[in-house]
């Protein structure tokens, strides 16, 4: 079964600091993963997607995420943080045997510190 | 374009109660998707419908059943409500499934007293 552990249920980071959150995936198969982004009592936001076209993929506002299968890992960067990013991110794969469901994290709450 | 829409925005029932839940997909769109959120974890998969026919369902009890109309918009229902159904309801919609993105709507919240 396909699963995603995020390390850390919360990141703090400065305003113009880096961002790292990590994510890990367990598949069988090669996945499919995405990044999501949910501010306060909104829904979800798609940050990137990967398809395995290409390692490293960009996506909006800044975001990029990386996918290493050695280390089954996916983890989302971004070079600068702003006030604007704080946020809940959450990783997810798709389960396509089950039709593309997501199965996601538990999310990690990103605080941007002035 | 308009996003997914999901209605209503909020909602409060009393428990055994009855809820449905509505939403309308992204135009062209012809699969729909239902997570549950619960305060403070990531989203878990509930239902998927595709050409009005369900696809997946989660480990989910029986109170909950969805349908999916011609139009491709969709409705979740739940039966005798639990305390435990408290949570934000969220409908994703796609192309088709598979690994198409889910494009997800701003949810219900729905509290159970």
């Amino acid at each position: 079964a396909q699963s995603v552990t995020q390390l850390g249920s919360h990141v703090s980071v400065s305003e113009g600091a880096l961002v790292l959150l990590r994510c890990n995936y367990s598949s069988s198969v090669p996945p499919y993963l995405f990044w999501y982004v949910q501010y306060p009592n909104q829904g979800l936001q798609l940050l990137l997607k990967y398809t395995s076209a290409a390692t490293l993929v960009k996506g909006i506002n800044g975001f990029e995420a990386e996918f290493k299968k050695s280390e089954t890992s996916f983890h989302l960067t971004k070079p600068s943080a702003h006030m604007s990013d704080a946020a809940e991110y959450f990783c997810a794969v798709s389960d396509y045997d089950q039709g593309g469901k997501l199965i996601f994290g538990q999310g990690t709450e990103l605080s941007v510190k002035p | 374009d308009a996003g997914v829409t999901q209605s209503p925005t909020h909602l409060i029932k009393t428990r055994g109660q009855h809820v449905t839940l509505r939403c309308s997909p992204i135009s062209g769109h012809k699969s729909v998707s239902w997570y549950q959120q619960v305060l403070g974890q990531g989203p878990q998969f509930i239902f998927q419908y595709y050409e009005k026919e369900e696809r997946g369902r989660g480990n989910f009890p029986d109170r909950f059943s969805a349908r999916q109309f011609p139009n491709y918009s969709s409705e979740l229902n739940v039966n005798a409500l639990l305390l435990g159904d408290s949570a934000l309801y969220l409908c994703a919609s796609s192309l088709a499934t598979g690994s198409y993105e889910q494009y997800f709507g701003p949810g219900t919240r729905l509290t159970v007293t």
